[in-house]
């Protein structure tokens, strides 16, 4: 079976841009995850979406905004970007949510913003 | 805040047992205790998990002590490969299983 597939592995944005990163989750998953990496405040819960639907978003501004696809890809995008987006953004899918599920993880796109 | 409590880093020799301990003493009774490991600039890796047994599977062994408030990943005889970033996570049973609350973690340095 595929893993997480993250597109694109790296990226390089000046402020002000948007950007939209991808997730495709491994085949038969419906629950999709992302995490923002930096080094000062480690991994964070940004948001995870279950069959199309958003049903935990971490503490994170309206700037980053996610959603899912009946196929169960899934997309995030930060608007209006700052210097302090730049992060390693990963995506995990699990197959449903809920449960003692375990979780797992693509190997992220790296955002740098200039 | 994490729910966990890791030393931040430990050196192992190669070919020797990992014993990396993880301190939970809030768990309540429906949270499994996680262990993912963080290889540089790669995703998170699912270990194991469990909720009060202790549980042995390819990669590692979990030990959970009797009054669940603390654990130990044990990684039966280390590689190179197993020098990495590991988290201890304490998450619900029947909670948003993606809403991981990732602390430090330990970082992990197998010597030669």
């Amino acid at each position: 079976k595929a893993g997480v597939t993250q597109t694109p592995r790296y990226l390089i944005k000046t402020r002000g841009q948007q950007v939209t990163l991808s997730c495709s989750p491994i085949s038969g998953h419906r629950s999709v995850s992302w995490y923002q990496q930096t080094p000062g405040q480690g991994l964070q819960f940004l948001f995870e979406y279950f069959s199309e639907t958003q049903r935990n978003k971490g503490n994170f501004p309206g700037r980053f905004s996610g959603r899912q696809f009946s196929n169960s890809r899934s997309e995030m995008n930060v608007s209006t970007l700052e210097l302090g987006d730049s992060a390693l953004y990963l995506c995990a899918s699990s197959f449903r949510t809920g449960g003692d599920e375990k979780l797992f993880f693509g190997s992220g796109t790296q955002l740098s913003v200039l | 805040d994490a729910k966990t409590t890791q030393p931040t880093s430990m050196d192992c020799a190669e070919g020797r047992a990992a014993n990396l301990p993880c301190n939970h003493s809030t768990i309540s009774g429906n949270e499994y205790v996680y262990w993912y490991r963080q290889i540089h600039s790669q995703g998170p890796q699912y270990i194991i998990h469990g909720l009060k047994n202790n549980e042995t599977n390819e990669m590692a062994s979990l030990i959970i002590t009797e009054d669940r408030k603390s654990s130990t990943l044990i990684l039966p005889h280390a590689t190179l490969r197993d020098t990495a970033v590991y988290y201890c996570i304490v998450s619900g049973y029947g909670g948003s299983q993606g809403n991981l609350i990732f602390g430090k973690g330990t970082k992990l340095s197998v010597k030669p």
